[in-house]
């Protein structure tokens, strides 16, 4: 499978507890995106990576959010001391370099529970 | 800030039948539009793009649409609905960020159900 992979699917976690999850992109986009999607609605910018580099950030919704692409593959987003009002779908995208308006593509997501 | 405007959260059409989807955006400059569509518990899936030239976009699955500049516009159709049609469909617009990014602010959605 080539496509936007995002793991795990699913995770239940208490509230306070901190949560990783990881996303690897298709072979060779360099752009990478993290979305939220609460019930009802569309998904909501969070924050994008060109290779490496976290270029804009501003979107992430509290100091509690962060996330890493190390080496400009694979992507990380953490949620520390988790809250009920962040259990949402966490949806990565990634999207080829070449011209400004290619499509993203996004893989299937994380579904978090915050109970 | 850009924005969309999904009229509609909920659209129900016969088998057969004409599917209309509607929305609007705001923006300041000329928009890149799109469609995505949502099977439950899945990610997002493209339907089809306006970026330049052509304004009636054609998609996958006989879906198409038509960019109207004068009425900031951007209504998805589908002229016979087929019962795989039936999922979340959303409407983006595409704007910049610092090192040009390309990130999506989206509709919220309208859900397609789809009758025998």
């Amino acid at each position: 499978d080539t496509g936007v992979s995002q793991d795990p699917r699913h995770k239940i976690t208490k509230r306070g507890q901190n949560v990783t999850f990881r996303c690897d992109p298709i072979s060779e986009h360099n752009r990478l995106y993290w979305y939220r999607q609460t019930l009802g609605q569309g998904p909501e910018f969070l924050t994008y990576f060109q290779n490496e580099a976290q270029l804009e950030k501003s979107r992430l919704l509290s100091d509690r959010f962060s996330a890493e692409r190390p080496k400009g593959s694979f992507s990380t987003l953490e949620i520390q001391r988790t809250e009920q009002g962040d259990s949402a779908m966490y949806l990565c995208a990634s999207s080829p370099p070449q011209t400004m308006n290619t499509e993203a593509f996004f893989g299937q997501g994380t579904r978090l529970t915050v109970v | 800030a850009q924005s969309v405007t999904q009229l509609g959260s909920h659209v129900s059409v016969s088998e057969g039948a004409l599917v209309l989807l509607r929305c609007n955006y705001s923006s300041s400059v000329p928009p890149y539009l799109f469609w995505y569509v949502q099977y439950p518990n899945q990610g997002l899936q493209l339907l089809l793009k306006y970026t330049t030239g052509a304004t009636l976009v054609k998609g996958i699955n006989g879906f198409e649409a038509e960019f109207k500049k004068s009425e900031t516009s951007f209504h998805l159709t589908k002229p016979s609905a087929h019962m795989s049609d039936a999922a979340e469909y959303f409407c983006a617009v595409s704007e910049y960020s610092s090192g040009s990014a390309r990130q999506l602010t989206f509709g919220s959605g309208t859900q397609l159900t789809v009758l025998p």
